[in-house]
């Protein structure tokens, strides 16, 4: 069974602190996502990677940045925390990058920024 | 401009019924189609999908539908459960997205009344 894991299920953060959320899958996936979900528009994509220390912008990577030193994990940082960036963010990896390639998703960090 | 929608916010049936759920699209670059299902405080779980080479695909009580011409895809649920009550996301992929990316609806809560 794939497993992926986030370090935290809940998080409260102040506004302009830097946070860290991580993500560690277990199955040698090349592919790597970031997505956060918020009520009325779904699951949006922020960053993704497809090799150790290879990454791309997604649909909106404004106020993000991501690290990957190692195959199994991949770091969200949130530079300057910020009220509007209080959400439900789901890390993801999957084998491919085609869309036939399912994506195994983590159970989400529930981050409250004040 | 949400490429990907899911017009219904939520969905009430009762236990042994069929569920619908649909889902609209813009880009008519999309060629793969996804339905992930998401329980509370758990990230979404692959369901089913279908190629735009196909207008049905079936696996057991779920069967997913594709309309190119009217750019919709639905997803049906027969016989329904309670353990189906969930939040149904469709996702759609293809060039128009990047083939690597998936493009996610706003969800749709089904509940099912025992």
């Amino acid at each position: 069974d794939v497993k992926v894991t986030q370090s935290s299920r809940y998080l409260v953060k102040r506004t302009g602190e830097k946070v860290f959320l991580e993500c560690v899958q277990d199955m040698d996936h090349e592919n790597m996502f970031w997505y956060r979900q918020d009520p009325g528009l779904g699951l949006r994509l922020i960053y993704f990677s497809y090799d150790v220390k290879m990454k791309e912008k997604g649909d909106i990577p404004e106020g993000y940045s991501v690290s990957r030193e190692k195959k199994e994990r991949f770091s969200l940082i949130l530079e300057s925390a910020s009220t509007n960036q209080t959400s439900m963010y789901l890390c993801a990896s999957s084998d491919g990058l085609a869309a036939r390639y399912e994506q195994y998703f983590g159970p989400g960090t529930r981050l409250t920024v004040t | 401009d949400q490429q990907v929608k899911q017009n219904s916010p939520s969905l009430s049936v009762q236990e042994g019924r069929i569920s619908i759920l649909n889902c609209d699209y813009t880009n008519s670059m999309f060629d793969y189609f996804l339905w992930y299902k998401k329980y509370p405080a758990e990230g979404p779980t692959f369901l089913i999908s279908i190629s735009s080479i196909k207008d049905k695909n079936e696996d057991g009580r779920f069967t997913v539908f594709l309309n190119k011409s009217a750019k919709h895809l639905s997803l049906h649920i027969v016989p329904s459960q309670p353990g189906d009550s969930a939040v149904y996301f469709c996702a759609a992929s293809g060039m128009g997205s990047g083939t690597y990316k998936y493009i996610f609806g706003t969800g749709t809560r089904l509940k099912v009344l025992a």
